[in-house]
């Protein structure tokens, strides 16, 4: 199995809503990544996870909360969004080389729209 | 973290032709990994060809091949026989902190228009 699959691939939510985003591999991959991508922009780092630890946080608010259960899943929880957070949420995953080498394997997405 | 610049916001290209795709980067690494990813309208991001920096030779997968200039921080991406398929947004990119599980950090992106 070499996906990474996300879902659901489109959501509507209204500012007031919670909902959660769900990534998941089955490739070994001990590291794991969410980006935000809007439109005609690349995508940008929010969160890694590397054996099940956050490791990095972008400064991202508090209103988007990952979460790592276990080494094949990811988990986006939001809370109270903006209309400016609708945008294409991407997961990838990866090893964890040391090097840099890390090729990134990404999901489909999922698109999120809060009204 | 690494800068990558791309300065082509658009190509475009006739089918069967070439057509190459440039990038430049900062890194302050002696040895890092350079990628390229395409992503096409189905949005999924998807690897194109990587380069280690220490190798000289440039890397090549099928019509796809990188010419890496490492003094010159250029890492292009040549398309040969450009096919329909190949139409898509193409990013370079470089790890996100120089090394580790860190990310990549993820040029402006080229979209590519590929005229029948």
């Amino acid at each position: 199995d070499t996906e990474v699959t996300q879902t659901p691939k489109h959501l509507v939510m209204g500012m007031t809503n919670k909902k959660s985003l769900k990534c998941e591999q089955h490739m070994g991959h001990r590291a794991m990544y969410w980006y935000k991508q809007k439109a005609k922009k690349p995508p940008e780092l929010m969160f890694v996870y590397s054996y099940e630890k956050l490791s990095i946080n972008e400064s991202v608010p508090s209103r988007f909360s990952p979460e790592c259960p276990n080494s094949s899943l990811l988990n986006l929880h939001l809370h109270a969004l903006q209309p400016e957070d609708s945008a294409l949420y991407l997961c990838a995953s990866s090893r964890t080389f040391i090097s840099g080498a890390n090729v990134l394997t990404f999901g489909a997405g999922s698109r999120l729209t809060v009204l | 973290a690494q800068t990558v610049t791309q300065s082509q916001p658009e190509m475009s290209v006739q089918e069967a032709e070439t057509v190459t795709l440039s990038c430049t980067y900062d890194t302050s690494e002696s040895d890092y990994y350079l990628f390229w990813y395409k992503q096409p309208p189905s949005r999924q991001m998807i690897l194109v060809i990587r380069q280690e920096a220490y190798k000289q030779q440039n890397a090549t997968e099928n019509r796809f091949s990188v010419n890496f200039q490492k003094a010159a921080k250029s890492f292009s991406l040549k398309i040969s026989d450009s096919q329909l398929g190949d139409a898509a947004m193409y990013f370079c990119a470089s790890p996100h902190s120089g090394g580790g599980a860190d990310g990549l950090t993820f040029g402006k992106g080229t979209h590519l228009i590929i005229q029948p």
